[in-house]
């Protein structure tokens, strides 16, 4: 069975003071994990797909990592506005004809001016 | 503006009712999703649907119902055999072909059961 771990559960953080979220996952063959933030009320507003260990994606002050068994999302001086919650999902290849994603529980972050 | 919609945003149900929530989607997406989402857990799948006039269960279809009779919609009926069905309901798309993976989320239906 597919599963996903986000750590910490809540982070909080100064404005500027930089961090990292944690994904821990096992599954059957990667096929791509996927990063989405979420704000209180909304939908998941997609970030990035990771597809391989070693590959690494940037948006603004957020960098995505991922080796075999975890991903990394470091942010970088973050604002007041990075505040949000942050999901991670991963594809599985193997038996996943219909491309479902398996999710975290989330991380919740929030920055304080 | 392509996206997707959801309505009502938010929905209040008496028990032993049934109720639908309404998905349309104009990115031309063959594949159509539903989630739950609950305080402090992770997004869990109910059902799924890659073509017109199909869909499967996912991790816990019971006490739901979908249709897929046009590309562009997908409703979900939240039936009274749903024993705890307050929580966020989410829809989202994703496009056909290789390579392509990413699901692309609608802004939510909160359904409270009172």
């Amino acid at each position: 069975e597919d599963q996903v771990t986000q750590s910490p559960e809540a982070l909080r953080l100064q404005e500027g003071e930089s961090s990292s979220l944690n994904c821990s996952y096992t599954v059957s063959g990667l096929r791509g994990l996927f990063w989405y933030r979420q704000d209180p009320g909304k939908g998941p507003e997609f970030l990035f797909t990771l597809y391989s260990a070693g590959e690494e994606k940037e948006k603004e002050r957020l960098k995505a990592t991922l080796t075999k068994k975890e991903s990394f999302l470091h942010i970088t001086a973050p604002k007041p506005e990075d505040s949000a919650t942050y999901l991670c999902a991963v594809q599985a290849q193997v038996d996943n004809a219909g491309n479902m994603l398996t999710f975290g529980g989330g991380t919740r972050l929030m920055v304080k001016p | 503006d392509g996206g997707i919609t959801q309505s009502p945003k938010y929905l209040f149900r008496k028990e032993g009712q049934n109720v639908t929530l309404s998905c349309e989607q104009n990115l031309n997406h063959d594949a159509m999703y539903w989630y739950r989402q609950d305080p402090g857990q992770g997004l869990r799948l109910i059902y799924y649907s890659q073509i017109v006039n199909d869909f499967q269960k996912g991790d816990i279809a019971e006490g739901y119902s979908v249709s897929r009779e046009k590309k562009e919609s997908f409703p979900l009926t939240v039936t009274s055999a749903q024993k705890n069905p307050t929580a966020f309901y989410l829809c989202a798309s994703r496009a056909a072909g290789r390579g392509i993976n990413e699901q692309f989320f609608g802004p939510g239906t909160r359904l409270t059961v009172l």
